[in-house]
């Protein structure tokens, strides 16, 4: 069965600290991972990621895949409490069936 | 539309109630998936739409679960004698086609709330 774990589940940071959220997966024929942003219902994409080792940047924001460990991280540097979210990582398993989702890491971010 | 729209935003309805929740999809997005959040939970499967093929039912809950999207637009999810678990957040997504797996161009609706008191 596909799974998503992501670590920690919840985190509260100070404004300026740097966050390192973690997503660990098992699936069948792994094509991609994709992290989303969801502040208050919808999430947002933020990054989708294929190969290993190639970091993909968006400002304060990157990410990067170890697909020989299985996992992904997503870094915020400078964080604003405007980052203050659940981060959503995801997989697509195999065949054309929808996303699998992880639980989330919710990270608050204090002033 | 711009986006995926949902409605309600918010629905309270009594156990034992049916309830009705809405999707618009983006116009030409051929792909309508279905997902209930749970408080400090992850996104759970529900249904899946897939141009005219027929819907992937995998993830639906219990028979008290149906969906259904007419003329390969709007959906529908309702829900028959509501239970207090089935209160969570219900998010739709549509994609368009195109990519090499659906799921890549995921847009998220703004959800529907559901309290079931």
């Amino acid at each position: 069965e596909d799974k998503v774990v992501q670590s920690p589940l919840s985190l509260v940071v100070h404004e300026g600290d740097t966050v390192t959220l973690n997503c660990s997966y098992e699936v069948t024929n792994f094509r991609s991972l994709l992290w989303y942003k969801q502040e208050k219902k919808a999430p947002t994409f933020l990054f989708m990621l294929t190969s290993s080792g190639i970091e993909k940047k968006s400002g304060r924001l990157s990410s990067i895949l170890d697909k020989k460990e299985l996992f992904s991280i997503l870094n915020i540097t400078a964080t604003q409490t405007g980052d203050s979210a659940v981060y959503l990582c995801a997989v697509p398993p195999s065949g054309n069936t929808p996303l699998v989702f992880g639980k989330g890491t919710r990270l608050s971010v204090i002033a | 539309g711009a986006g995926v729209s949902q409605s309600p935003s918010n629905k309270v309805t009594e156990k034992g109630k049916d309830v009705e929740l809405r999707c618009d999809p983006i116009s030409g997005h051929t792909a309508l998936y279905w997902y209930r959040q749970s408080l400090g939970q992850g996104l759970e499967f529900l249904i899946y739409f897939q141009g005219n093929s027929a819907p992937d039912k995998s993830g639906l809950p219990s028979d008290r679960f149906s969906a259904e999207r007419t003329g390969g637009s709007v959906s529908t999810l309702t829900i028959q004698r509501t239970q207090q678990e089935d209160s969570a957040v219900y998010l739709c997504a549509s994609s368009p086609p195109g990519y090499s797996h659906p799921a890549y161009g995921y847009t998220f609706g703004s959800g529907t709330r559901l309290t079931v008191v």
